[in-house]
């Protein structure tokens, strides 16, 4: 079954630190792959997202993310975080199965920034 | 930019209440998404529609119905609250040529008590 795992329940990182969050997917071939970030009380904003090509895929933010088919992996990663990241982060996998379009979240990674 | 609003940000009803929650987009999108999200949960998909007056079953469609009139709106309806549906709600849409990307509305939190 298709799946998606975000192993972090919760991250902290002190501003200015980088950030990796990571993300696994079980499917069959290379889905779309997809980040959100939610603030607190708000809906969800695209980051950034993989369709093909480019395995770095840059987002808004200055979020990167790294397609890994060989991991099965679609990390993101910040190299200097700011406290206004202070977040929760979703990663996502967009496919179809048996003609029905498919959107698959992770179950979040939140993340908090020490001053 | 896409817009998708939602009618309520917060929401308060009793056990037993009959709840709408009503999202409307303003990019002509065909397909739309009712999600619920829950803490450890991540984002549920409760129904879905391609087009007016279609809709699917996602994985958590018991207790739940939904409307899809016009093209725009897409209403959640809640025909007995109960308690165990005290969540937040997310409403989404999508143009079927954009690869996928799904664009969010604000949430609505609601409370049964």
């Amino acid at each position: 079954a298709q799946s998606v795992t975000q192993p972090d329940i919760h991250i902290t990182v002190s501003e200015g630190a980088s950030l990796e969050l990571r993300c696994n997917y079980s499917y069959g071939a290379t889905p779309y792959l997809f980040w959100y970030v939610q603030s607190p009380g708000q809906g969800l904003q695209l980051l950034l997202k993989y369709f093909s090509g480019d395995t770095l895929v840059q987002g808004i933010k200055g979020f990167e993310a790294e397609f890994k088919r060989s991991q099965s992996s679609f990390n993101l990663r910040k190299p200097s975080v700011h406290w206004s990241d202070a977040a929760e982060y979703f990663c996502a996998v967009g496919l179809t199965t048996s003609g029905t379009y498919k959107y698959i979240f992770g179950t979040g990674t939140r993340l908090k920034v020490l001053a | 930019d896409v817009k998708v609003t939602q009618s309520s940000r917060y929401l308060v009803k009793r056990t037993g209440e009959k709840v709408f929650l009503e999202c409307v987009q303003d990019m002509d999108h065909e397909n739309m998404f009712w999600y619920r999200q829950d803490p450890g949960l991540g984002l549920r998909l409760i129904y879905f529609s391609y087009d007016v007056k279609m809709k699917e079953k996602g994985d958590i469609p018991e207790g739940y119905s939904v409307s899809r009139e016009k093209k725009e709106r897409f209403s959640l309806i809640l025909e007995s609250a109960s308690t165990n549906q005290t969540s937040m709600y997310l409403c989404a849409s999508r143009d079927p040529a954009d690869f996928y990307e799904q664009y969010f509305g604000p949430g609505t939190r609601l409370t049964v008590t």
